[in-house]
């Protein structure tokens, strides 16, 4: 079956640090990837997606990259804000036939930012 | 915006109860789904359902039940809450295929 893996957490940082959040995936077929973002409080937002290998997702100055051969879509930021502490999820689609697009998710990274 | 409405955000509820957890979406989004929240276990899938009158279960559905007899509205049914059943529920819905999942706020439910 289809599954996610991200890195463990929780992650914590100075502002204005790169930030990696590694994320991995086993499925069959050619998947969509997806990048959430939890607020304290709040549901899950999307925060980007690639819906195939080489596309780079990209929003709010967060970026992944699809990658078919090291099947991997890695969260990454350049300098990273107090704001952006949240809980980040990756997560695949299963684009087979009667799967209609329902989300596999990792198990969620924790990120702190301190100013 | 979507909108993806649930009903409560806190609820809680004694073992043996049935519990209806409700949820909202204004559109006209085929898929619904819900999911459970976990510390580190990440989100996993209870049900969804793909039309009106439609469900599929999803990897982990025993002690649930869902309804959906109108296209925007999906409900998930505790027949009788037990105390492992304490989480946070998210509600989600998309139009099918590679479309993102739109979320509501979550309901978290206590089960003493």
């Amino acid at each position: 079956g289809n599954s996610v893996t991200q890195m463990e957490g929780p992650v914590t940082l100075s502002e204005e640090a790169f930030l990696t959040i590694n994320c991995t995936y086993t499925a069959t077929g050619y998947p969509s990837l997806f990048w959430y973002v939890q607020y304290p409080g709040e549901g899950l937002q999307l925060l980007l997606k690639a819906t195939k290998a080489d596309d780079k997702g990209s929003n709010k100055g967060f970026e992944a990259t699809y990658r078919k051969e090291t099947t991997s879509f890695h969260l990454e930021k350049g300098s990273v804000q107090v704001s952006d502490s949240a809980v980040y999820f990756c997560a695949l689609s299963d684009t087979g036939g009667t799967s209609y697009g329902k989300l596999t998710f990792g198990q969620g990274t924790i990120l702190t930012v301190h100013p | 915006d979507v909108k993806v409405t649930q009903s409560s955000r806190y609820l809680v509820k004694r073992t043996g109860e049935k519990v209806f957890l409700e949820c909202v979406q204004d559109m006209d989004h085929e898929n619904m789904f819900w999911y459970r929240q976990d510390p580190g276990l990440g989100l996993r899938l209870i049900y969804f359902s793909y039309d009106v009158k439609m469900k599929e279960k999803g990897d982990i559905p025993e002690g649930y039940s869902v309804s959906r007899e109108k296209k925007e509205r999906f409900s998930l049914i505790l027949e009788s809450a037990s105390t492992n059943q304490t989480s946070m529920y998210l509600c989600a819905s998309s139009f099918p295929i590679r479309s993102p999942l739109h979320f509501g706020n979550g309901t978290r439910l206590t089960v003493t």
